[in-house]
């Protein structure tokens, strides 16, 4: 069975941080790993996609790093800001009929960034 | 360009009743997938289609839930009957290689 384990559950930190969310999956024979964030009442907002192929992506203050081989990911936010704050959810998916099957979720990391 | 859409936003409805949910997909995505999510949990894969064809509804939780995709547009997910524990948020994504894009949910309420 395919689990993703997401670290810390819960995070606070003052506006300005740098921090690192984590990300684990039992299985590494990934075809993609998908970052996204939730805001109170909303649905999923891609983030970042990061195919198995890949070590890394970046997007303005984010970027997000895999390791397949020891089944982790990383999602690491510069400079953060107020309006960071929402539930970050990692996500995995494996191959399936030459493209990829439905995602894999972790419980996500609830992130409050204080002013 | 539109993304995906989800209809009602809200459901609330009687153990025993049917309930639809209905998927917009984005224009040209063939791939169109059904999520769950229950109280305190996390999100679950319900079905996957390509085009019109199930490619895996391997995480429909029973057959009380019944998934169409017509013509390979949009898409409706009916529950009949519907039980306490089918309460949740119902979330559908699209994709047209890789990165799936979310609507924004249906939360349903069984009472």
């Amino acid at each position: 069975k395919q689990e993703v384990t997401q670290i810390p559950a819960a995070l606070s930190v003052p506006e300005g941080e740098n921090l690192v969310l984590n990300c684990s999956f039992t299985d590494s024979a990934i075809y993609n790993l998908q970052w996204f964030r939730q805001d109170p009442g909303k649905g999923l907002t891609s983030l970042l996609l990061i195919q198995s192929s890949q070590r890394e992506q970046t997007s303005g203050r984010l970027n997000a790093s895999l390791d397949k081989s020891s089944g982790r990911s990383t999602l690491y936010i510069a400079a953060s800001q107020p309006g960071d704050s929402a539930t970050y959810l990692c996500a995995v998916s494996y191959p399936s009929g030459g493209g990829a099957d439905g995602l894999t979720f972790g419980k996500g990391t609830h992130l409050i960034i204080q002013p | 360009e539109a993304g995906v859409t989800q209809f009602p936003s809200h459901s609330v409805i009687e153990k025993g009743q049917t309930v639809t949910l209905r998927c917009d997909p984005i224009s040209g995505h063939d791939n169109l997938y059904w999520y769950r999510r229950v109280m305190g949990k996390e999100i679950k894969f319900l079905l996957h289609f390509v085009k019109e064809s199930k490619q895996d509804e391997s995480g429909m939780p029973n057959n009380r839930f019944l998934a169409e995709r017509t013509g390979g547009t949009y898409s409706t997910l009916k529950v009949q009957p519907a039980e306490l524990e089918d309460s949740g948020v119902y979330f559908c994504a699209s994709s047209q290689v890789s990165e799936q894009y979310f609507g924004p949910g249906t939360r349903l309420t069984v009472t």
